[in-house]
């Protein structure tokens, strides 16, 4: 069965990077990519970027441009975002999703369970 | 870059139907996708495409579309049917993706 595995929750001083990882299991990697969506404290679900793991191919949401970066390591079947100079709103549960992307759509159709990042002083 | 709106509340009587709505120009082009999220748990998705539902997920939900609004409805809404709802589809100015702000289901 598809799962994606994140990594545990991670406490970071403003200034500081964090990297979120995601391991995929029970489907085939290229067929899909991942997005990676936040959620602060009480708020709704903000998109951040997609990659496809069929040709590395990138797209940031603006409000990250230039702290973000998202790479996939296809042996072992990983993803992982890391987001730069981190500040207080910042804080929130980071999720990955596989994502299907077509012309028409673009769905998530597993989830991690989310990484809980902390940033404080 | 486009946006999508969602109600942020509505509530629905035990057995009765609830529709939530998704407005956005992105979704004259675009499908809208669904998901539903309860407290403390991730996200999972319960409608995409036309009007496809993913294994597992009941056939009360059932989703629709028309001109710059998708629509989510809930025919005959459970109990545990009471969660936050989001749409997101892909956004027709940049090739980014959209998600709505979250429609809060209760069920009475």
């Amino acid at each position: 069965q598809v799962q994606l595995m994140q990594s545990g929750a991670e406490l970071k001083k403003p200034g500081a990077s964090v990297r979120v990882s995601c391991k995929a299991s029970g489907y085939t990697l290229s067929t899909y990519g991942f997005t990676w969506v936040r959620q602060a404290p009480g708020q709704g679900l903000e998109w951040m970027g997609w990659i496809s793991t069929y040709n590395t191919d990138k797209k940031y949401a603006r409000t990250f441009q230039g702290r973000l970066a998202m790479t996939t390591d296809i042996s072992t079947s990983t993803a992982y975002m890391e987001l730069r100079s981190l500040r207080s709103d910042d804080t929130a549960i980071y999720y990955c999703a596989r994502a299907y992307s077509s012309r028409w759509t673009h769905t998530c159709d597993f989830w991690g369970q989310g990484t809980l990042v902390t940033v404080s002083s | 870059s486009s946006e999508l709106t969602q109600d942020p509340a509505v509530s629905v009587a035990l057995g009765q139907t609830v529709r939530i709505t998704c407005q956005g120009d992105s979704l004259r082009i675009y499908y809208a996708s669904w998901y539903q999220q309860k407290p403390g748990q991730a996200p999972i998705l319960v409608m995409y495409g036309r009007n496809d539902r993913p294994s597992g997920i009941p056939d009360r939900f059932s989703g629709s579309s028309s001109g710059n609004t998708a629509s989510l409805t809930i025919t005959g809404a459970q109990a545990e049917d009471e969660a936050d709802y989001y749409c997101n589809s892909r956004d027709n100015s940049d090739n980014h993706v959209l998600f709505g702000g979250g429609t809060k289901v209760t069920v009475l």
